[in-house]
């Protein structure tokens, strides 16, 4: 059974960068895409950008400037950087599994999901 | 992009009664070589990730249960729930996948009457 586990800080200051890290377990990274969602409190979900199974990426363009999505192979994880953040991001972080090999698709799994509050 | 739009954005439905949902999308997401709609349904409960209901716009993921089934083509889609049940109080959304930015309609609320 495949799993996602997000980790990462819960608070970053203004203009800071936030980081996130993906663990998953019982499948490799190395056949899949891999995305990360997120959702502000109480909207919608916006799909930030992924990584395919070759490490090449694809972003949103409305974050593309900011975000830098990357693969470690060797601990099964990816992670996301989004530099300069502000109170708008702030949101539940997903990460998640792309389901059809080596293309973007719909979304399954999805790890738990964390909390990152943007907050001096 | 492609806009997903979703309607309603709320409604209220008695137990064991039908509950329709619609997503329209701002362009066709059918790819003519493979002549499938690239579209899914997640359902999302309060403080859970979304789980995954429906793909290929009317593909049912196993175990999820049969009164949940998507329909439509082209660029009008419908999630229906044939017979609401108490568990199924729940946010729905609508993906398109046919094209990066991959997109979300904005989600329906579903209550019980």
């Amino acid at each position: 059974q495949v799993q996602l586990q997000e980790s990462g800080p819960g608070l970053v200051k203004p203009s800071e960068t936030l980081s996130l890290t993906c663990t998953v377990s019982g499948d490799s990274i190395s056949r899949y895409c891999w995305s990360w969602i997120r959702q502000p409190p109480g909207k919608g979900l916006e799909w930030i950008g992924l990584i395919y199974n070759t490490g090449n990426t694809n972003y949103n363009p409305s974050l593309k400037s900011r975000v830098t999505i990357s693969a470690d192979t060797s601990k099964n994880q990816f992670s996301l950087k989004v530099t300069s953040v502000t109170a708008a991001d702030t949101a539940v972080y997903y990460c998640a599994r792309d389901r059809m090999a080596g293309t973007f698709s719909w979304f399954d799994p999805w790890g738990q999901g964390t909390l990152v509050t943007v907050s001096s | 992009d492609i806009v997903m739009t979703q309607s309603p954005d709320s409604l209220a439905v008695s137990l064991g009664e039908r509950a329709t949902i619609n997503c329209r999308s701002s362009q066709s997401v059918i790819y003519t070589s493979t002549t499938r709609n690239y579209l899914a349904w997640y359902q999302q409960k309060p403080g859970q990730p979304p789980k995954l209901l429906i793909y290929w716009a009317s593909t049912r993921e196993s175990g999820v249960p049969e009164r949940f089934s998507g329909s439509g083509s082209g660029t009008d889609f419908t999630l229906t729930i044939s017979s609401l049940q108490a568990e199924d109080v729940a946010v729905y959304y609508c993906q398109q996948y046919h094209s990066t930015p991959l997109t979300f309609g904005g989600g329906t609320r579903v209550e019980i009457k």
